[in-house]
């Protein structure tokens, strides 16, 4: 089975610095994977996914961008948050039969 | 475009209960659901899974899937207070992506 891993936890940042948040997988190769947000009370918003290495697709409009340099590697970054750019972040990874696995999940706070 | 529906709730029940959670989609061709569990501040936590119509039971959990009336429901019994939750059902979309319901909160009262 795989297991997907997420950094850092949480994260407290000021409004036009920097982020980047790493995710990576174990247990499987060459997966599917996706960037989800969850505002506070709201459901899932997907934001990118990828199919392979460099490869990204981006599902809204947004302050934000996604990177895989491996294959089991994806990141997702911006240059200059905005206070909206706040929520719960998931790195979620395809499963065998169409479902996805999600990491723990990173909680953003933008001050 | 692909929906699907479910109500927020809040669902509360009584412990020992038999909760009862219902999304409907929109895509007649679809032929798998996925229920997941999210409690607060965790991620979700994969629970179901059914492909054909009827019910598929794994312990407490019963998920039951009408195609013809595009429904599938999750029945928790004997529900406890453990069971507090938002419960995500979500459907697959083109490209290995999932669309998910906006989830419905259950409240098990002791």
């Amino acid at each position: 089975s795989q297991t997907i891993h997420q950094w850092p936890a949480t994260l407290v940042q000021p409004v036009g610095s920097p982020l980047s948040l790493e995710c990576t997988v174990e247990g499987t190769s060459n997966p599917n994977l996706y960037w989800y947000r969850q505002a506070a009370g709201r459901g899932l918003q997907l934001l990118f996914y990828s199919v392979g290495i460099g490869q990204i697709s981006s599902e809204v409009p947004q302050n934000l961008s996604a990177s895989r340099p491996q294959d089991r590697q994806f990141i997702l970054s911006s240059k200059k948050l905005l206070l909206s750019d706040s929520g719960f972040y998931l790195c979620a990874s395809y499963g065998s039969t169409a479902e996805q696995y999600f990491g723990p999940g990173t909680r953003l706070t933008v001050t | 475009q692909k929906e699907v529906e479910q109500n927020s709730g809040p669902l509360s029940v009584p412990e020992g209960a038999i909760a009862s959670l219902n999304c409907t989609y929109s895509d007649r061709g679809s032929q798998s659901f996925f229920w997941y569990r999210q409690y607060s501040g965790k991620s979700p936590e994969l629970i179901m899974f059914i492909y054909s119509n009827g019910d598929k039971e794994d312990g407490r959990f019963t998920a039951q899937l009408n195609k013809a009336s595009q429904y599938v429901s999750l029945l928790i019994r004997d529900s406890q207070p453990s069971d507090s939750a938002t419960y995500l059902c979500a459907v697959p979309n083109q490209g290995g992506k999932l669309i998910f319901g906006q989830g419905t909160e259950l409240s098990v009262k002791p």
